[in-house]
C-alpha cells in the first residue's frame, strides 16, 4: 500500500485559500487519491477523489501533477467551520486490503 | 435514508471484562469497516469486510479483538479481557462497494475501560 505523508497541522485565517499537500512517492498505477474531512466528535466524511490532473466539486479542488507522487487539496476562502482534520488516502479498489487513514492534517482557521 | 448506526453510544467497563460493539451499515452496502480513534489521534484501521470475501483483519491489534459480519449486514466487534489502552472511540463505516467508494461513518461508540 502506498504510504502518505501530510503536514501535522496548518493555520489559516477566514477568507484565505488553503492548500494541503500529501506526498505519496510510491503510488501505484491503479491507485486513486481520496481526501476525507473530520470534525471534532464526528466520523470522517468524503470530500473529493481523483486519479490525475484536476478535480473540482462544490467543496474543494484536488490537484494531481503528472508524476502523481503528490496531491494538493485546495479549499477556497475557508471559514471557521472548515476547522477540521483532513486525511489523504491512496489506494485501489482491487485486492482485499483496506485504505488507511493515517494521522491527517489538523487545519485551524482563525477569525 | 438511514445512515450507519452504532450501539451503544457509550460503554464503560471494567478491566478484564468482555465488550461487544454493534454496527448497522447502510442497507445494500457491501463493504464495512471498523476503526478506532484515541483522543487527538488519527484513525486506526481494525478490520474490513467486503461482500463474501475473507475479511482483511490486518489491523486487529491483538487476538483479544475479533469481528463478525452476519448475513452481509450487521457487524459486531468483540473485545475480550479489555485493557485500559483499549479505551477509544470505535467507528464503523460502510460503503456501496470496495475501498474507493465513499465511506459513510457512524457516530461511534466511546469505550472507557476503568
Amino acid at each position: 500500500l502506498a504510504k502518505t505523508t501530510q503536514p501535522i497541522s496548518m493555520d489559516s485565517y477566514e477568507g484565505q485559500e488553503v492548500n494541503i499537500t500529501c506526498s505519496h512517492n510510491n503510488i501505484a498505477t491503479n491507485d486513486y487519491i481520496t481526501w476525507y474531512q473530520q470534525f471534532p466528535s464526528q466520523g470522517p466524511r468524503f470530500i473529493i477523489q481523483g486519479y490525475k490532473t484536476k478535480v473540482t466539486n462544490e467543496v474543494a479542488s484536488l490537484f494531481i501533477p503528472a508524476d502523481r507522487k503528490s496531491s494538493t487539496l485546495s479549499l477556497p476562502r475557508v471559514s471557521l467551520s472548515d476547522t477540521a482534520v483532513y486525511y489523504c488516502l491512496v489506494g485501489t479498489d482491487t485486492g482485499r486490503r483496506a485504505l488507511t487513514f493515517g494521522s491527517g492534517t489538523r487545519l485551524q482557521v482563525q477569525p | 435514508g438511514a445512515g450507519v448506526s452504532q450501539s451503544p453510544s457509550n460503554k464503560v467497563t471494567e478491566k478484564g471484562k468482555d465488550v461487544e460493539l454493534r454496527c448497522d451499515p447502510i442497507s445494500g452496502h457491501t463493504a464495512l469497516y471498523w476503526y478506532r480513534q484515541s483522543l487527538g489521534q488519527g484513525l486506526e484501521f481494525l478490520i474490513y469486510f467486503q461482500g463474501n470475501s475473507a475479511p482483511d483483519k490486518s489491523g486487529l491489534p491483538s487476538d483479544r479483538f475479533s469481528a463478525e459480519r452476519t448475513g452481509g449486514s450487521v457487524s459486531t466487534l468483540t473485545i475480550q479481557r479489555t485493557q485500559q489502552e483499549d479505551s477509544a472511540v470505535y467507528l464503523c463505516a460502510s460503503s456501496r462497494g470496495p475501498n474507493l467508494d465513499e465511506q459513510f461513518f457512524g457516530p461511534g461508540t466511546r469505550l472507557t475501560v476503568l
